[in-house]
């Protein structure tokens, strides 16, 4: 069974420059999730789709970044326009989620993530 | 709100002893989950193991274990027998409650670890 992916592996923009990730869960997962991680802090959470609706936005840093998963299957999380402080590494998670991604146990399983460079 | 503390930035191990890595926690739930995972130098997210906090017995996966003391608010990692493939950087998390949203995971700083052969 073919793991998350994420697309590009690294990208390096000017500030003021779009930039568009994107994710693919594991087949048949209804919950995707977006973290981030910026240099020398923890990862924190951006957002969690459940199918192709926006069930969790509330990490969404400002209105630069657009995050849809149209038909319920890929991701793209865009930032435009990018500024120095949305370096990082993003990465997407999903998971199965009959429950609608509320349960406690359920395992979120992780991208190789994307790192982003804004200079 | 959640807190996970991870108090070690850095570990090392000597190839085939055995590790603790340490992980507190702060929730005022009382349904909650707690998830390590590795990621090694290649940067993946690779999940271990996970703890239910209604779950009576410590959680175990092959050579990673969790001792979950409840009391204390810890969810250690142990590994045993190290490996000098178990060198990567290691993330504690938690899940809390069944909120009104999807639950997503709160994560510690990380800790580094080396295994010297």
């Amino acid at each position: 069974e073919a793991g998350v992916t994420q697309f590009p592996s690294h990208s390096v923009i000017e500030k003021g420059q779009t930039v568009t990730l994107r994710c693919d869960p594991i087949s048949g997962h209804d919950n995707l999730y977006w973290y981030r991680r910026v240099m020398g802090k923890e990862i924190k959470f951006l957002l969690h789709f459940v199918k192709e609706s926006k069930q969790d936005e509330s990490g969404m840093p400002n209105n630069r970044f657009l995050a849809e998963r149209t038909g319920g299957t890929y991701s793209t999380l865009k930032v435009q326009p990018a500024e120095l402080e949305d370096s990082g590494v993003y990465f997407c998670a999903s998971s199965q989620g009959a429950s609608g991604g509320r349960s406690v146990g359920e395992t979120q399983y992780f991208g190789p993530g994307t790192r982003l460079l804004v200079l | 709100a959640q807190k996970i503390t991870q108090t070690q930035p850095g570990m090392f191990v000597q190839e085939k002893e055995a590790v603790t890595l340490d992980c507190t926690y702060d929730t005022s739930d009382q349904s909650y989950g707690l998830f390590w995972y590795k990621q090694p130098s290649s940067g993946e997210m690779i999940f271990l193991i996970y703890q239910g906090s209604y779950d009576e017995q410590n959680a175990t996966e092959g050579r990673y274990s969790l001792n979950f003391q409840k009391a204390r608010k810890s969810a250690n990692l142990v590994i045993s027998a190290s490996q000098l493939g178990d060198s990567a950087m290691y993330f504690c998390a938690m899940r809390e409650g069944q909120g009104e949203y999807g639950n997503k995971l709160v994560f510690g700083a990380g800790t580094i670890l080396r295994v010297k052969s």
